[in-house]
């Protein structure tokens, strides 16, 4: 089935680091990759939609300073959170979806726990 | 827009139980997919079932089975001999009908799985 490999897994550092996330699609193209944010014993909330090749699409209140966004191939996109900040702290999972099919559903990352001391 | 509602923050079931988990949906789309994830405490996302909005039949998987009642825009998850593995949240998500497929979540449900 569909893989997709989110790296890092845990990431603690200090306040004002820029921290990256990588996501790829281990075995299929993924046009589009979504970057979502989740606190504890919340639901998912969609950050942006990563598109290969042009610039994300950010949901509304997220900040596009903060969160960088690349997609630069069909099976990477990387999310940076810039000068970071203990409320940055959180849950940020990636998922993508392959083309081959309208049916198909998104497949998730393990995640990336984020703490900012 | 579109809206998922779970009803039910945490749930509780006997093991070999059969128990259900309620999602509601609301969108003006005519076509739509309904999506049903597992997440252990661990984080990852395990994708369980899906239920295209055109579906005449219940979608099934295993143990899981999708029981679709579009009038009623109610798209249940029914689990079947619970397994104490099956402890976990649970997220109903719907697909809307562009391009991207982007997925709205419902709120969760905890289930616990009770020896």
């Amino acid at each position: 089935g569909a893989v997709v490999s989110q790296h890092p897994s845990r990431v603690i550092c200090k306040s004002g680091t820029s921290v990256k996330i990588e996501c790829r699609s281990l075995d299929f193209q993924a046009t589009t990759m979504f970057w979502y944010r989740q606190f504890p014993k919340k639901s998912l909330m969609l950050m942006a939609t990563s598109n290969e090749g042009s610039k994300a699409t950010y949901e509304q209140g997220v900040e596009k300073d903060k969160f960088l966004i690349n997609h630069a191939s069909l099976t990477l996109s990387t999310l940076t959170v810039t000068s970071a900040h203990p409320e940055d702290s959180s849950f940020y999972i990636c998922s993508a979806r392959d083309w081959g099919s309208s049916n198909q559903p998104q497949h998730f990352g393990d995640g990336t726990r984020l703490s900012i001391l | 827009a579109q809206k998922i509602t779970q009803t039910q923050p945490g749930m509780f079931v006997q093991e070999k139980e059969a128990v259900t988990l309620d999602c509601t949906y609301d969108t003006s789309d005519q076509s739509y997919g309904l999506f049903w994830y597992k997440q252990p405490s661990s984080g990852e996302m395990i994708f369980l079932i899906y239920q295209g909005s055109y579906d005449e039949q219940n979608a099934t998987e295993g143990r899981y089975s999708l029981n679709f009642q579009k009038a009623r825009k109610s798209a249940n998850l029914v689990i079947s001999a619970s397994q104490l593995g099956d402890s976990a949240m649970y997220f109903c998500a719907m697909s809307d009908s562009g391009s991207a497929r982007q997925l709205t979540f419902g709120s969760g449900t905890q289930l616990t799985v009770l020896p």
